[in-house]
């Protein structure tokens, strides 16, 4: 069974400070990550795909980057907006499936 | 612009039936791959099922396989998914969302509340 792991389960940071989110797959998948950001009652935006690309519209303090099994979520500056839910995500070809982390929630400390 | 507008959702009992649906809108519907995926109270992301543009190829998360349905209408730009035998673990929220370059989603709908309880 393909897993994500993401970690920590919860960050508590301040405004200004830089998160650092971790997502490890349980094989390797190449470059082939996306991440989102979901805030509560709000549907999941995409943030980030093929593991370091932004999505349309994301500010440049979003950055990504790994390949094969661990990839991270950079965030560099947080700012109040930035504190929600965060998923990894990932297709696996064996068996055909798409699977989500179970997310970092970044909380104001 | 794009926007995908669920409905159908509901409070329905164990056992019951439900099908929710999605109309799109802003973009070449028929091209493109459409997914359900769910999100149970205070949970995270569940892949449910996705349809290729033509819907010559299926997928089912082993959760709902031979229970659900997707289907899609593409002269209507409507995703539907049919739930049969509901059970109280299937109660989320279902989003529908479109699927890029084969693996993520890039527009998502507002999601549609599905309750199963007696």
């Amino acid at each position: 069974e393909f897993v994500l792991t993401q970690s920590p389960a919860t960050l508590s940071l301040s405004p200004g400070e830089r998160a650092t989110l971790s997502c490890r797959a349980s094989q390797s998948v190449s470059s082939d990550l996306a991440w989102y950001q979901q805030k509560p009652g709000q549907a999941p935006r995409l943030l980030m795909y093929d593991a370091s690309n932004r999505a349309t519209g994301i500010p440049a303090r979003y950055s990504g980057s790994g390949s094969g099994t661990d990839f991270t979520l950079t965030i560099s500056s947080l700012e109040p907006e930035d504190f929600a839910v965060y998923y990894c995500q990932q297709r696996s070809n064996r068996p055909l499936t798409w699977t989500f982390g179970q997310g970092t929630k970044v909380e104001i400390k | 612009e794009v926007q995908l507008v669920e409905s159908g959702g509901g409070l329905v009992k164990p056992g019951e039936s439900l099908r929710v649906s999605c109309a799109a809108s802003g973009f070449t519907f028929s091209l493109y791959t459409m997914t359900w995926v769910r999100q149970a109270p205070g949970k995270g992301l569940e892949w449910v099922s996705s349809i290729r543009g033509g819907s010559d190829y299926i997928y089912y998360a082993d959760s709902v396989e031979g229970r659900f349905t997707i289907s899609r209408d593409n002269a209507e730009n409507s995703l539907y998914l049919q739930m049969n035998s509901l059970r109280a673990e299937d109660t989320a929220v279902y989003y529908c969302a479109r699927e890029s370059r084969g693996y993520f989603y890039d527009y998502w709908g507002q999601g549609t509340l599905v309750t199963v309880s007696s």
